[in-house]
């Protein structure tokens, strides 16, 4: 009955390669997003689909690419990798913030710790 | 720009009570968040204020001035597993377009015997 479930929960590889993350949520949400918490444990946005469309795309390189098949889930494909791409990786979703104001928190999968060698 | 400021670590000692600080700066506000991780897991929604004054839930209590651009978190009874990272978040945009988070860098607390 997990809420925002991602996979792999560890990920190592080497530079240059290519790898995906996954992410699903079954709290029936609009909204789903990628963050990226480096080393200092500093969370930052990437990205945000709502209903399969993005709507947010922060200073990413092009080598990151969110994937939205449906709106429970939000898969990022990462080309060319580098060492500064070593992070953990955090899914969230929340419900569609249509009304200003109101709370939408977001709610959090487990992290993919990607390790890049 | 933005800009959202915490103290990097504290300690504190059980059953005490302890005030984490978070001032900001950012282009528009639409709310505060506070938000609590545990080494190793994902941060879990503690407080939400968007209007002036105190917000209280239990032992954790959240206070904003919208004015002074700060926020607190109050900690009472302080158990050892609260011995976590705070995270202060503020959502820019105003009319809920995007719901987009601006994190601080996280409040380490230590909680000690």
């Amino acid at each position: 009955d997990t809420a925002v479930s991602q996979t792999p929960k560890y990920l190592v590889t080497q530079m240059g390669n290519d790898k995906s993350i996954k992410c699903e949520q079954n709290l029936g949400h609009d909204t789903m997003y990628w963050y990226k918490q480096d080393s200092k444990k500093f969370l930052k946005i990437m990205f945000s689909y709502n209903n399969k469309e993005l709507i947010i795309n922060e200073t990413v390189p092009n080598r990151f690419s969110p994937k939205s098949p449906d709106k429970a889930h939000l898969n990022l494909h990462i080309n060319s990798l580098e060492l500064g791409d070593s992070a953990v990786y955090f899914c969230a979703s929340s419900q569609d913030p249509h009304m200003a104001s109101l709370l939408y928190e977001q709610y959090f999968g487990p992290g993919t710790r990607l390790t890049v060698t | 720009g933005q800009n959202i400021d915490q103290p990097t670590e504290m300690t504190a000692t059980e059953g005490a009570i302890v005030q984490i600080n978070c001032t900001y700066q950012t282009s528009g506000f639409n709310g505060l968040f506070w938000y609590q991780q545990h080494a190793g897991e994902a941060p879990t929604f503690l407080s939400y204020n968007v209007l002036d004054g105190l917000e209280e839930k239990g032992r954790f209590s959240s206070f904003l001035s919208r004015s002074k651009g700060y926020s607190y978190l109050l900690l009472k009874e302080l158990q050892m597993k609260d011995s976590a990272s705070y995270l202060c978040a503020v959502r820019p945009d105003y009319g809920g377009a995007t719901n987009k988070l601006i994190f601080g860098t996280g409040t380490l607390l230590a909680v000690q015997p």
